[in-house]
C-alpha cells in the first residue's frame, strides 16, 4: 500500500511569490490534514479537509490556503510568501472516521528568500 | 485550551542505556487520544501508539513502553536498551474528541541521541 505521497519535497521561493504544494493520501484515506514544522515554533496544525470540506482549521493568516479534490487529494497553497513561511509543511492522511491515527508523508521544505 | 510540554529538549545516552521521554498536557476534554511520534532525519512522523483518556493501561511493544497517568497528566515513553537506531526526535500529541479527527496539538519534541 502506497503512504502519503508529497511533492514537491523541496523548493526555494522569493518573498512575494506563491506557492502550491500537493499531497496524495494513502488510498481509501479521506481525511487529509496539513502542518507546519519550524524550529521556533514546532508542529503547527494548518487545515483538515474531509471529503472535499475544509473540516478543522489551525490559527494562521489567510494566506494559507488549502483544498482537497474528488480523489482526496489536496493541495495548500500559500500566497505573498514571507521569510517565515520557510518550513518543512507535512500532510497527512488517516481512514476511518475518528481513527485520528495519522499518517505522515515525507513532506515539503520550503525555503523563502 | 489544550496544550502539551516536552520539557526535554535534548537527550543523549550511550547504548544500551534505558531512557524516558516525558509528556505532560493540558486540556479540559473528558475524552481525548495522547499520541508519540517519532522523526528520524528524513522528516517523515511515525506513528507509535494512541492512547485514549479511558484507557490507562501501560502498554510494552518491545524495547518500547509507555506509562498514562492521568492523575498527573503525563504520558511518558521509554526505550529499553536504546539503540543507535533509535535516535530520532520524538513527538507527544493530543487530540480532543473525534471530530478534531485531523488535528493534533504537538509538544516541542525530546531529540534523542544515542551513541555507540
Amino acid at each position: 500500500k502506497a503512504g502519503v505521497t508529497q511533492t514537491p519535497r523541496y523548493l526555494i521561493k522569493t518573498r512575494g511569490q506563491q506557492v502550491t504544494l500537493s499531497c496524495s493520501p494513502i488510498s481509501g484515506h479521506r481525511s487529509v490534514s496539513w502542518y507546519q514544522q519550524t524550529p521556533g515554533q514546532g508542529l503547527q496544525f494548518l487545515f483538515e479537509y474531509f471529503s472535499e470540506t475544509q473540516r478543522n482549521k489551525g490559527n494562521f493568516p489567510g494566506r494559507f490556503s488549502g483544498r482537497q479534490f474528488s480523489n482526496s487529494r489536496s493541495e495548500m497553497n500559500v500566497s505573498t510568501l514571507e521569510l517565515g513561511d520557510s518550513a518543512l509543511y507535512l500532510c497527512a492522511s488517516q481512514g476511518g472516521r475518528g481513527a485520528n491515527v495519522l499518517t505522515f508523508g515525507a513532506g515539503s521544505r520550503l525555503t523563502v528568500l | 485550551a489544550q496544550k502539551v510540554t516536552q520539557a526535554q529538549t535534548e537527550i543523549s545516552v550511550v547504548e544500551k542505556e534505558d531512557v524516558t521521554l516525558d509528556c505532560v498536557y493540558e486540556t479540559r476534554d473528558t475524552t481525548y487520544y495522547l499520541f508519540w511520534y517519532k522523526q528520524p532525519p528524513s522528516g517523515e512522523l511515525v506513528f507509535l501508539i494512541r492512547r485514549n483518556s479511558f484507557d490507562e493501561q501501560n502498554e510494552i511493544s518491545g524495547r518500547y513502553s509507555w506509562n498514562f497517568q492521568k492523575s498527573t497528566s503525563s504520558f511518558n515513553f521509554t526505550i529499553t536498551a536504546s539503540q543507535v537506531v533509535d535516535s530520532a526526535v520524538y513527538f507527544c500529541a493530543l487530540s480532543g474528541s473525534y471530530n478534531q479527527g485531523g488535528k493534533l496539538i504537538f509538544g516541542q519534541g525530546t531529540e534523542l541521541s544515542v551513541k555507540p
